[in-house]
């Protein structure tokens, strides 16, 4: 069973332009978790996902930000217009229901030039 | 709200010597308590976790963990430290699996040969 992948691993953007991150969960687990890491801190939780809903955004920046988890593919998360301050490893992971450890994938490191 | 403290931010030890990574969190219930590592470049792997029960834990690679309620304490610790275990840890606390998990600020962890 292959662990949650992310692709791409390493994602660099000019200020403005848009970040798309993929997340595949593990096979069977259908909910969906993304935190942030910048650099020096911790992990922070920023959306929580089921298949085509969203559970609990309370950690998602009102603008540019955005999550979604379709019936069929992987989840996105959706970054416009970015700025330095979005540069950060974005880590997602992945659970076979709600009363489950969370799953981590190897993380995507966006830098914005 | 929850909230985690990992008071040292880096701790140096030799190989062989004993390890003790400190944890506290403030929590209004019952918490779920996990412990993770992040190597350099990689996701975060779970070490071990608490959700009832014994209050003594025993994760991987060694590792285990106690919680103390009256200290709101879950302290990590390894007899003896190898080389490989050169990483950052992180102390997380959630209402239970399926909520989003609040991150320590993470310890970092070197080891002398």
């Amino acid at each position: 069973n292959a662990g949650v992948m992310q692709n791409p691993r390493h994602l660099v953007r000019r200020r403005g332009q848009e970040a798309r991150l993929r997340c595949s969960p593990m096979k069977g687990h259908s909910h969906v978790y993304w935190y942030r890491q910048l650099p020096e801190e911790g992990l922070k939780f920023m959306v929580y996902l089921q298949k085509e809903n969203i559970i609990d955004e309370s950690g998602m920046p009102k603008e540019r930000f955005s999550a979604e988890f379709p019936k069929e593919g992987p989840s996105i998360l959706r970054i416009q217009q970015v700025v330095r301050g979005d540069s950060a490893a974005y880590f997602c992971a992945s659970s076979p229901d709600s009363d489950y450890e969370q799953y981590f994938g190897p993380g995507t490191r966006l830098t914005v030039t | 709200a929850q909230s985690v403290t990992q008071p040292d931010i880096h701790i140096t030890v030799s190989e062989g010597a004993s390890l003790e990574l400190r944890c506290n969190y403030s929590y209004g219930a019952t918490p779920y308590l996990f412990w993770y590592v992040q190597s350099p470049g990689q996701g975060l792997q779970l070490l071990l976790k608490y959700f009832s029960g014994d209050t003594l834990v025993q994760g991987i690679k060694g590792f285990e963990a106690e919680f103390k309620r009256s200290q709101s304490s879950f302290n990590l610790r390894k007899p003896s430290v190898h080389w490989s275990d050169a990483a950052e840890y992180f102390c997380a606390v959630g209402a239970n699996y399926g909520q989003n998990f609040v991150f320590g600020p993470g310890t970092r962890l070197s080891v002398l040969p």
